[in-house]
């Protein structure tokens, strides 16, 4: 089975532009996360959906941050305006309902502001 | 509200010496605890995991025993390799506050094994 994939790899965005990233999850899971990493603040939640329902929005990442499912297969992760501060990696992650909560992630995305 | 603790890092270590990273948690729940490690450029991965207070968990030489009386999930290995080096986090799984679940992540510890 394929994993959780995760584009672009690394994304390069001047202060102010919009960027998009993106996330396919394990075929047939139920659950999809993102998260924040910083060396600082660690493993960060943004978003969580279940079914394609948004579970969780991340409280403090609501204004400029926002998660979406188009399908059960495909997420994305809309930041805007982006601010150098949002540079961190971004982690998508997949888990099957039952699964006594164990996530797989993706590899994830490194964002740079400039 | 549920929290997991865990040892400062970085940790250094030579190869052949055994490693102890401590996990202490919080939660009024019944949780699931699991151990995730990092490579460099890789996303966490499942170690192990443990559902049930007083059993243990193991992988790849590394273990880890549910202490529901101490709160407390201790990843151990007796004799780290130089592939071993990565960062190591300590989880919980507890119901949230919107009625489904969370997944709550120690700081994390990054351990260098030296040759």
């Amino acid at each position: 089975d394929a994993g959780v994939t995760q584009t672009p790899r690394h994304e390069v965005a001047e202060k102010g532009q919009t960027i998009i990233l993106k996330c396919e999850p394990v075929s047939g899971h139920n659950d999809l996360f993102w998260y924040r990493q910083t060396k600082i603040q660690g493993l960060e939640l943004l978003s969580y959906f279940r079914s394609k329902s948004l579970m969780e929005d991340g409280g403090a990442f609501k204004d400029r941050f926002k998660a979406e499912m188009l399908n059960s297969s495909f997420s994305t992760l809309k930041i805007q305006p982006t601010e150098p501060k949002d540079s961190a990696v971004y982690l998508c992650a997949s888990s099957l309902r039952g699964s006594q909560n164990t996530l797989y992630f993706g590899a994830g995305t490194r964002l740079s502001v400039l | 509200g549920d929290s997991v603790t865990q040892t400062e890092g970085p940790v250094t270590l030579s190869e052949g010496t055994s490693l102890t990273v401590n996990c202490s948690y919080e939660t009024k729940q019944y949780p699931t605890l699991f151990w995730y490690v990092q490579y460099p450029g890789e996303g966490p991965q499942l170690l192990f995991k443990v559902p049930k207070a007083n059993e243990k968990g193991s992988s790849r030489g590394f273990e880890a025993t549910y202490n529901k009386e101490a709160t407390s999930f201790h990843l151990q290995k007796a004799s780290v390799q130089e592939s071993d080096s990565a960062v190591y986090y300590c989880a919980l799984s507890a119901p949230s506050s919107s009625g489904s679940w969370q997944l709550i992540f120690g700081s994390g510890t990054q351990l260098t094994v030296m040759p």
